[in-house]
């Protein structure tokens, strides 16, 4: 069974510094692993899906990485600003799965992230 | 907007009540699945219906029941419920194209459920 674990829980920096959130998984066998924001009290964003034959996606000061063979996916945000000020969630699609339940997201339970004018 | 709509927004009822979720999505898409968020654990998928199968996660109690009468539309009828089924829950859509590597869900905003 994957499981997907998020470290650290809670993360506090001042504006305009770059972070790294960190993302671990156990099955190595995962067909996408996405990136997600959610404000408090609201759904999820998607922020970005990097499938498996890929090593990292782009989207404007977010970059997403994935490397299959250490587990491991991180998100790098530039020049944080406090309209990052979110929980942030990684989510994949394992291989544990099959039929429609094959595209069952399996999550961790966030880095919530404040950052500081 | 991501294009997926739940109401309501939030709903309080009595254990004896019957009430229902509903989610509607207008991106097209052909799977739709059901996840609850409880405090301080991960979102756990509760049902998926994909190209009209369903599956379910086992440990969802009964008193939970889906129903998705077309591809747009999904419902979460509750009945009987518990002090500790207080949660979001969030409604998902997706494309199925065959390939998981391709799939990208899109959350509703959810319906923040309170128990009495």
């Amino acid at each position: 069974k994957q499981e997907v674990t998020q470290i650290p829980a809670a993360l506090s920096v001042p504006e305009g510094e770059n972070l790294v959130l960190n993302c671990s998984f156990t099955d190595s066998a995962i067909y996408n692993l996405q990136w997600f924001r959610q404000d408090p009290g609201k759904g999820l964003t998607s922020l970005l899906l990097i499938q498996s034959s890929q090593r990292e996606q782009t989207s404007g000061r977010l970059n997403a990485s994935l490397d299959k063979s250490s587990g491991r996916s991180t998100l790098y945000i530039a020049a944080s600003q406090p309209g990052d000020s979110a929980t942030y969630l990684c989510a994949g699609i394992a291989g544990a799965y099959s039929g429609a339940g094959s595209y069952q997201l399996t999550f961790g339970k966030g880095t919530k992230l404040s950052v500081i004018p | 907007e991501t294009g997926v709509t739940q109401t309501p927004r939030h709903l309080v009822m009595g254990m004896t009540n019957k009430k229902s979720l509903k989610c509607e999505q207008h991106l097209g898409h052909n799977a739709m699945y059901w996840y609850k968020q409880s405090a301080k654990k991960p979102l756990e998928l509760m049902f998926v219906y994909s190209l009209e199968e369903r599956v379910e996660n086992n440990s969802v109690p009964s008193r939970f029941s889906p129903e998705c009468p077309n591809s747009s539309h999904l419902f979460l009828h509750l009945h009987t419920l518990q002090p500790e089924d207080s949660a979001l829950y969030l409604c998902a859509s997706s494309q199925d194209q065959g390939a998981r590597a391709k799939n990208i869900q899109y959350f509703g905003a959810g319906t923040r459920l309170s128990v009495l």
